[in-house]
């Protein structure tokens, strides 16, 4: 089955500096990746997406890259701002499938003011 | 009320009670789930109802039973627990058969088992 693995685990760095948040998935069956956005005491939240199709996708300023043949897929934060401060999970799922999201363990990241 | 709501938010229980967490979806999906969220873990998927129709999950220990009367409510009931189950346990709708069935999480019940 899919396995997905996550690195950092922990992340701090300094306000309106970058953070990269690195993702490597097994399935080559995979073909959808999601990141959700944990704000302390709150639920999971989809913040960006990808299909095996792009190889980047922007939003603002966060952004994922993809390397279908490496299987590695990266969230990229830039002018990181205190409220970035999250654990941030990435996935992966075979787009179709509805019950067969594989997370990865998670990254803390801690912006400092 | 909006979203997923969850109740409670804390539960603190001995290992012999029997307890309840409720989920309910306000966004008209025909998917729910239970995820159990441990520290330093990847989210663990424990059942997922689509259609109200139970997907198997054989890893679970039997002490966790879920209910779903119906597509906005999902229940999880708890019974003769050990203190490793103390996690947050996460309750998520989606909408099968749209392009990417986004999960939709509630705030989570934090469960203490003692």
């Amino acid at each position: 089955g899919e396995n997905v693995e996550q690195h950092p685990s922990t992340l701090s760095v300094q306000e309106g500096d970058s953070a990269v948040i690195k993702c490597t998935y097994s399935d080559s069956a995979s073909n959808y990746f999601p990141w959700y956005k944990q704000e302390l005491g709150k639920g999971p939240q989809l913040i960006i997406d990808i299909r095996s199709n792009v190889g980047e996708k922007k939003d603002q300023r966060i952004a994922v890259t993809l390397n279908k043949t490496a299987k590695h897929f990266s969230l990229h934060i830039t002018e990181t701002q205190p409220e970035d401060s999250a654990v941030y999970f990435c996935a992966a799922k075979e787009e179709t499938s509805y019950d067969k999201v594989i997370f990865g363990p998670g990254t803390s990241l801690s912006v400092i003011p | 009320e909006t979203g997923v709501t969850q109740t409670p938010r804390h539960l603190v229980m001995g290992m012999t009670n029997k307890k309840s967490l409720k989920c309910e979806q306000h966004l008209g999906h025909n998917a729910m789930y239970w995820y159990k969220q441990s520290a330093k873990k990847p989210l663990e998927l424990m059942f997922v109802y689509n259609f109200k129709e139970q997907t198997e999950n054989n890893s679970v220990p039997s002490r966790f039973s879920p209910e779903c009367p119906n597509s906005s409510h999902l229940f999880l009931h708890l019974h003769t627990l050990q203190p490793e189950d103390s996690a947050l346990y996460l309750c998520a709708s989606s909408q099968v058969g749209q392009s990417t069935g986004e999960l939709f999480f509630g705030e989570g019940s934090r469960l203490t088992v003692l």
